[in-house]
């Protein structure tokens, strides 16, 4: 059975950095052609996606935030990190990872999310 | 950048209705197309995968078609635990794209 499960601060102040970490179990980062990828929604908003790191160490980067994003794997740990900088409210949203199976992408299995809100 | 707009925004519908969403792209994407469902409060699922293949365990009354900007879902017999947003979402090997999602309510 595939799961993945982010966790992180629920609350970060305007300016600070965000941490998030991807847990996930029944795959393996290693294994060729999959990936993980972080999505998140803003309250009553679409979904935006956000990075994706390939089984190979390749990152991909959405154009309008890739100048804040880092998206990082331990693959011995069957983990992935994401990390955005200088956080702001419209920010707040929940943050979603999920695993892409084969290249190229889709996203076949997703955690249940986390929460964060940008608030001072 | 490539944009994934669908229409319509909000459809209202009755159980067993035949529903049908659209979504377009604004350069072609051949048929690398997914859609999920959301419910609220809950994660998106993956309905169907390379514009028509269907996800393992999605019912077949969900089926997808189309290719290169303009694609469908279709819904044959709507039943009560299909209400739900959906989205389409473009995906390539470099950036992933999501439509702005299509509520289907009572």
């Amino acid at each position: 059975q595939i799961t993945l499960k982010e966790s992180g601060p629920t609350l970060v102040k305007p300016t600070q950095t965000l941490t998030l970490t991807c847990t996930f179990s029944g795959f393996s980062l290693s294994s060729g052609g999959v990936g993980v990828g972080w999505i998140r929604q803003p309250p009553g908003k679409a979904l935006e996606w956000l990075a994706l790191i390939y089984w190979d160490g390749d990152k991909r980067y959405s154009p309008s935030l890739k100048s804040r994003l880092t998206i990082t794997k331990d693959t011995s740990r069957n983990q992935v990190v994401l990390t955005m900088t200088n956080m702001d409210p419209v920010d707040t949203a929940t943050y979603y990872c999920a695993r892409g199976p084969t290249i190229p992408i889709f996203l076949d299995v997703w955690g249940q999310g986390t929460t964060v809100t940008v608030s001072s | 950048d490539i944009q994934m707009t669908q229409s319509p925004s909000t459809l209202s519908a009755s159980v067993r209705d035949r529903v049908t969403i659209t979504c377009r792209a604004s350069q072609s994407i051949s048929s690398w197309l997914a859609w999920y469902q959301q419910k609220p409060g809950k994660a998106p699922k993956l309905l169907i995968y390379k514009a028509s293949s269907l996800e393992s365990g999605v019912p077949s009354r969900f089926s997808g078609s189309g290719s290169g900007t303009e694609f469908t879902l279709t819904i044959s017999s709507l039943q009560p635990d299909d209400f739900a947003t959906y989205y389409c979402q473009h995906y390539n090997s470099y950036s992933w794209t999501f439509g702005q999602g299509t509520k289907v309510e009572i």
